[in-house]
């Protein structure tokens, strides 16, 4: 157990519908980042929070948003959502002090499972 | 194409044996780390190299890294059942935030 934490585990839903996945960082982590896997794109990050603000953005469509809580907990919104959106996706936290976050060791949650239908 | 790309695409190998994976990479990095998903699983990080060492080793784990040639390899010593898993490598590449950059993997199968 990483003690990352995603909710739901499994979302099923229809094209054109809006979603929000939900991840907990651990305790003292302040970096939040957002991984979508596929099998014919593999892994692909997408983008990273620290202590609510961006930090960094992959390859991360228009149609999804992001957003880290003064809590720390962070929600991605994926929108008009398309067949090829059904993949699972990733969230992992790590510690990044003083705005430092690179060396850090990521930690992944279970993820969710989403299918487009 | 990918910015880091693992060797092989897929191994299977006896227990026991040794397991060794490649990753070649394109751009300068700060680090590189090298993760294990078992199926449909999260990803469990295995150990990372800064891009200032050339040899780390963590248990049965042992990692190189040539900048030069923008390269790391992993080596599982004495493999076992339970190594069976996917093997990923991802380059840490942002400038001031973590951009990782995760390979497609090596599929490894360790059988009995």
């Amino acid at each position: 157990d990483s003690g990352v934490t995603q909710t739901p585990k499994h979302l099923i839903t229809a094209t054109g519908q809006r979603v929000t996945l939900r991840c907990s960082p651990r305790s003292g982590d302040l970096s939040v980042y957002w991984y979508q896997q596929s099998l014919d794109q593999g892994l692909q990050f997408l983008i990273q929070y620290y202590n609510g603000e961006e930090r960094a953005k992959g390859n991360i469509l228009e149609r999804f948003s992001a957003q880290q809580f003064p809590d720390l907990h962070s929600e991605l919104n994926l929108s008009s959502l398309e067949l090829g959106d059904s993949a699972l996706y990733f969230c992992a936290s790590s510690v990044g002090t003083s705005g430092r976050t690179r060396n850090n060791e990521q930690f992944f949650g279970p993820g969710t499972r989403l299918t487009v239908l | 194409s990918q910015q880091g790309e693992e060797d092989p695409q897929a191994l299977s190998i006896q227990e026991g044996e040794n397991a060794t994976m490649n990753c070649s990479y394109k751009t300068s990095i700060n680090n590189l780390q090298w993760y294990r998903q078992n199926s449909g699983r999260g990803l469990v990080h295995l150990i990372l190299i800064r891009s200032n060492e050339r040899e780390k080793h963590s248990g049965r784990l042992r990692v190189t890294l040539d900048t030069s040639k923008k390269s790391s390899s992993l080596l599982i010593t004495a493999s076992r059942a339970a190594d069976t898993a996917s093997y990923f490598c991802a380059t840490d590449v942002g400038n001031y935030g973590q951009n990782f950059v995760f390979g497609p993997g090596t599929r490894l199968s360790v059988l009995p």
